[in-house]
């Protein structure tokens, strides 16, 4: 079964240290995919998206991600986090073709540090 | 603010009972698409509507329905309901008809079934 996998429930990082908040995903073919960040209380909004060509995607509020096939690997990365980086992250992906919708991980909750 | 908006934003509710939540698009958006977030399933994709006519199935109980109305917004109807349905209801939209663009999120409805 089409599965995305964030390995890490909780994770902490002190303000100013850099960031990797892994995902894989398990499909027959490389799915589309997404990174989306949660705030307290807020909906979802995209961060990246990563569909084919260039491995390493750029976003927005300077998140980045990297695409492994060889891993089944899409990580988030950030080289300097700030405390409004707090928030529940997101991997998705999605097989194509129509029939079906995003598939997401169970979500890693990220806490800064001061 | 995502320019989605869902209402009610709270709902308390009994078991058996049947409540409809709402959701209008962004201006132009010709999808919706409906999750749920529960504690132990995650974030669950539900539905998708593209103008009017179903377009995407995902885990979405027999008891729940939805439609989009001309106006373009959509209702889910949750029916017979059980203390294992309390759980936050995203709507989301987007442009296109392919879950790979990217979608905008409500707020959410907090549903409590008690």
């Amino acid at each position: 079964a089409q599965s995305v996998t964030q390995p890490d429930i909780h994770i902490t990082v002190s303000e100013g240290a850099s960031l990797e908040l892994r995902c894989n995903y398990s499909y027959g073919a490389t799915p589309y995919l997404f990174w989306y960040v949660q705030s307290p209380g807020q909906g979802l909004q995209l961060l990246l998206k990563y569909f084919s060509g260039d491995t390493l995607v750029q976003g927005i509020k300077g998140f980045e991600a990297e695409f492994k096939r060889s891993q089944s690997s899409f990580n988030l990365r950030k080289p300097s986090v700030h405390w409004s980086d707090a928030a529940e992250y997101f991997c998705a992906a999605y097989s194509g073709g129509g029939a079906d919708g995003l598939t997401f991980g169970k979500g890693t909750h990220l806490i800064i540090q001061p | 603010d995502s320019g989605v908006t869902q209402t009610p934003k709270h709902l308390i509710t009994a078991t058996g009972q049947r409540v409809t939540l709402r959701c209008s698009p962004r201006s132009g958006d010709l999808s919706v698409y409906w999750y749920q977030q529960s504690l132990d399933q995650g974030l669950q994709f539900l539905i998708q509507y593209y103008n009017g006519e179903e377009r995407a199935k995902g885990n979405i109980l027999e008891r729940f329905s939805a439609q989009q109305f001309p106006d373009l917004h959509s209702e889910l109807n949750l029916s017979s309901l059980e203390l294992g349905d309390s759980a936050l209801y995203f709507c989301a939209s987007s442009t296109r008809e392919e879950s790979y663009n990217e979608q905008f999120f409500g707020p959410g409805t907090r549903l409590t079934v008690l």
